[in-house]
């Protein structure tokens, strides 16, 4: 199986500034990669899909790069709403793997 | 508008099953894959399998293979998870998603495993 590997785990920030969290996978996913944002008590949210395809209606501040096994997620100016967990999963393969999560905190 | 709405909370013993639903409306349900994730109290997401609606082809994460089963019913645009010999670490919400990306997800379905 593929394993993904996200960093941070807790990621420590304040209101306005720019975020990234990366992904590693074990093997090379090409751009088959989601990032999916998630508050308590609710489903996951996409947000990026293909890598850096942004998904309707996520605002532009988010953004994804990436190929291969290294992916990151920004946030260019973080905002009271994007404290949350994020989570990448790729789905390259049938066997599709999460990453273990970020949690976005208030500094 | 895309809906997948899921069967309610459940209760169960050890050594018992679950079978959760998932019905969706606002698009094709043969068209798209569903996948099942499902998320312990503080845990993060784990992947459970995936289901083609239109051929019935599924695919099962190696963790819970001889365990789960993924199935439909095109007729009601309804898919089920069916998971057995529950155990106390079943106890998580099981959610359904649509498509390789997830773009739309069930509400969640909470399996709660205690005797």
């Amino acid at each position: 199986d593929i394993q993904m590997t996200q960093s941070p785990s807790t990621l420590s920030a304040s209101v306005g500034d720019r975020v990234t969290i990366t992904c590693r996978a074990s093997q090379s996913i090409s751009s088959w990669l989601a990032w999916y944002q998630q508050k308590p008590g609710k489903a996951p949210k996409l947000l990026i899909y293909k890598a850096s395809s942004l998904e309707s209606g996520v605002p532009s501040r988010f953004s994804g790069s990436g190929s291969g096994t290294e992916f990151t997620l920004t946030i260019s100016s973080l905002q009271p709403d994007d404290f949350a967990t994020y989570y990448c999963q790729q789905y390259n393969s049938y066997w599709r793997t999460f990453g273990q999560g970020t949690k976005v905190e208030i500094k | 508008q895309v809906q997948l709405v899921q069967s309610g909370a459940e209760v169960k013993k050890p050594g018992a099953s679950v079978k959760v639903s998932c019905k969706a409306s606002g698009y094709t349900f043969t068209s798209y894959d569903i996948n099942w994730v499902r998320q312990a109290t503080g845990q993060g997401l784990e992947w459970m399998g995936w289901m083609n609606p239109n051929s019935g082809n599924t695919g099962y994460a190696q963790k819970f293979q001889g365990r789960v089963t993924m199935t439909r019913n095109t007729s009601i645009s309804t898919a089920y998870m069916e998971l057995s010999s529950l155990r106390s670490e079943d106890t998580a919400v099981y959610y359904c998603a649509r498509g390789a990306s997830g773009s739309y997800w069930g509400q969640g379905t909470l399996v709660t495993v205690s005797s």
